[in-house]
């Protein structure tokens, strides 16, 4: 499958604990995007990243979550110290280039869910 | 700043109807690009369409159709004899390098 691999597909953290979601691009892609979808805000953007650099992070809270695309492995989005707002589902997507004429293609998402 | 709209929520249909999804946008580029994506109940989004700003050319690709307008800011999505595998939430996007996403519609195609 040389589509866009996120993992895990479910992820169930307790209040308090940290959240590690994981996706790999697909192949020859080092644009990394990720969205969250919340039951009542629709999907909106948080990050984008090129390999080892943040390019926008507009959309990602200030604090607690942080996110990464390094060198080598897959880019990670971190969320520490979980509450209950966080539950959603966090897509990642990839292109090739920058571009707005780019599409994205995504992942098949994790669903995080907060107890 | 981008904003997108999609006002229909939910569209129910029987099998073979055809289904048009609506979508306005609004952004101050001249030169732009809307996407429709399509997430089916098992959660997934799937890329469908892309169209730029500057051809307002009207294309099919199958049962998928799509009218762009410029002078009303609207970029429609036509799904023809729908199917019931059809069935999924349907999102309108602009692209500026991040996807700004319509709230989506709801289609459910009954048999």
């Amino acid at each position: 499958n040389a589509g866009v691999m996120q993992n895990p597909r479910h992820l169930v953290r307790r209040r308090g604990q940290e959240a590690r979601l994981r996706c790999s691009p697909m192949k020859g892609h080092s644009h990394v995007y990720w969205y969250r979808q919340l039951p009542e805000e629709g999907l909106k953007f948080m990050v984008y990243l090129q390999k080892e650099n943040i390019i926008d992070e507009s959309g990602m809270p200030k604090e607690r979550f942080s996110a990464e695309f390094p060198k080598e492995g897959p880019s990670i989005l971190r969320i520490q110290q979980v509450v209950r707002g966080d539950s959603a589902a966090y897509f990642c997507a990839s292109s090739l280039g920058q571009g707005a004429d780019q599409p994205q293609h995504f992942g098949d998402g994790t669903r995080l869910s907060i107890l | 700043a981008q904003k997108v709209t999609q006002a229909q929520t939910e569209i129910s249909v029987v099998e073979k109807e055809d289904v048009t999804l609506d979508c306005v946008y609004e952004t101050r580029d001249t030169t732009y690009y809307l996407f429709w994506y399509k997430q089916p109940p098992s959660g997934e989004l799937v890329f469908l369409i892309r169209r730029n700003s500057f051809d307002e050319q009207n294309e099919i690709s199958g049962r998928y159709s799509w009218n762009f307008q410029k002078s009303t800011s609207s970029f429609n999505f036509t799904i023809t004899a729908s199917q019931v595998v059809d069935s999924a939430v349907y999102f309108c996007a602009l692209n500026d390098y991040k996807l700004s996403f319509g709230a989506g519609t709801t289609v459910t195609v009954r048999a």
